[in-house]
Parts: structure tokens; sequence; C-alpha cells
């Protein structure tokens, strides 16, 4: 049973640059959630994608878009990078939104470095 | 504002003692969860208590969740090497994301 995947698993970027993420959410989800943690910090919520559309939106700016393709695999990206952008990027499955199951389960990252 | 605070932010214990760690939040919440991230690697997650669960084990690990105070508290037995990371809680809702707090810095000495 294939977990939560993310690629790339390491990535550099130059302020002004643009990034896409990419994140395959655990078999049997539908769900997928991103999150960015900042160094000693905890996650924060960036946006959540249910069928194909954002559904619930965090406190980031609309540099930070996303998609969910038909596979309920996701992209996170990410425009004119800032120095602050350097993070942990964090992807989530869980399945169905209104269900009763509601354990979300995380990807390994990746990690953004913007110079 | 944020949904889960931890305390303490940072824990330092010998092998073979329990560890505790405690979670505080703001609002109302049908379920919480805690995590475990090993050196800024993915989150795994450890554990779900519902609203209307008041204590929870699996495994070395007890959870209790008390709405009444919004706090939450989570026990690891016998702590191993192996439990040295960071836990984190966070606190949800139907069909809502997560909020997660800061975390707690977890080192066991060998």
């Amino acid at each position: 049973d294939a977990g939560v995947t993310q690629s790339p698993t390491h990535l550099i970027k130059t302020r002004g640059q643009q990034v896409t993420l990419r994140c395959s959410p655990k078999s049997g989800h539908d769900t997928v959630s991103w999150y960015q943690q900042a160094l000693g910090q905890g996650p924060q919520f960036i946006f959540q994608y249910y069928e194909e559309e954002e559904r619930q939106r965090g406190n980031f700016p609309d540099r930070f878009s996303g998609h969910q393709f038909p596979n309920y695999s996701s992209e996170l990206n990410v425009n004119a990078l800032l120095l602050g952008d350097s993070a942990l990027y964090l992807c989530a499955s869980s399945l169905g939104q209104g269900t009763n199951s509601y354990e979300q389960y995380f990807g390994p990252g990746t990690r953004l470095t913007v110079t | 504002s944020q949904q889960g605070e931890e305390d303490p932010q940072a824990l330092s214990i010998q092998e073979g003692e329990n560890a505790t760690m405690n979670c505080s939040y703001k609002t109302s919440i049908n379920n919480l969860q805690w995590y475990r991230q090993n050196s800024g690697r993915g989150l795994v997650h450890l554990i779900l208590i519902r609203s209307n669960e008041r204590e929870k084990h699996s495994g070395r690990l007890r959870v209790t969740l008390d709405t009444s105070k919004k706090s939450s508290s989570l026990l690891i037995t016998a702590s191993r090497a192996a439990d040295t990371a960071s836990y984190f809680c966070a606190g949800g809702n139907y069909g809502q994301n997560f909020v997660f707090g800061p975390g707690t810095r977890l080192s066991v000495l060998p």
C-alpha cells in the first residue's frame, strides 16, 4: 500500500523564480492538503483540494496556487519566490470531506531553498 | 491563532523514563491528532482521539483529551532513544484543515 509521495526531495531556486511541487496521495485517499513548515515551527496550512477544487485556504498570498488532477494527485505552485518561502513543504492526504475518517497521512516533504 | 499549542517546548529525559507532553487548543474540535517528526522529515501519524473519547492507548502511547479544559496530553512510556523527535498536536473538525502548534522537541538520552 503506497503511502504519500512527494517530488522532488530537495529544490534550490532563486528569488523571483517559480516552482512546482508534486504530491501523490496514499492509495484510496481523495483529499490533498499542503502545508508549509519553516525551520523550528509547526506546519502551517496552505490549502486543501478535494474533487479537483480548492476547498479551504490558509493565510497565504495568491502567489501560492495549486491543482488537483483526476487521479487525486496534486501540485503546489509558488510564483515570484521570496527568501521567506524557504521551508519544508508537506503534502498530506486523507479520505473525503464530511466522512468519519479524517486522519491525515503526510509525505516526506520537499525542502525548498530560495537564494 | 494556533489551534494546537504544545508544552513544554523541549524535553530531555533518560532512556526508560516516561515522557509527557501537553497540548492546548482554543476552539471546539471534534478530533485531535498527535504526530511525530524526525529531523525535519515528514510527519508520522501517531494517534487520533475523538471529542467523545477521554483516553486512548496505542502501544507505549497514551493520549488523554479534556474538552472542558481544551487540552490533551501524550504520554510515552519506557522511552527509547528512537523516540527522539518533535511531537505535534493538531485539532480539527469535519472537513476542516488541522492547525498545528510549534511542537515539543523530545530528546531521549541513552
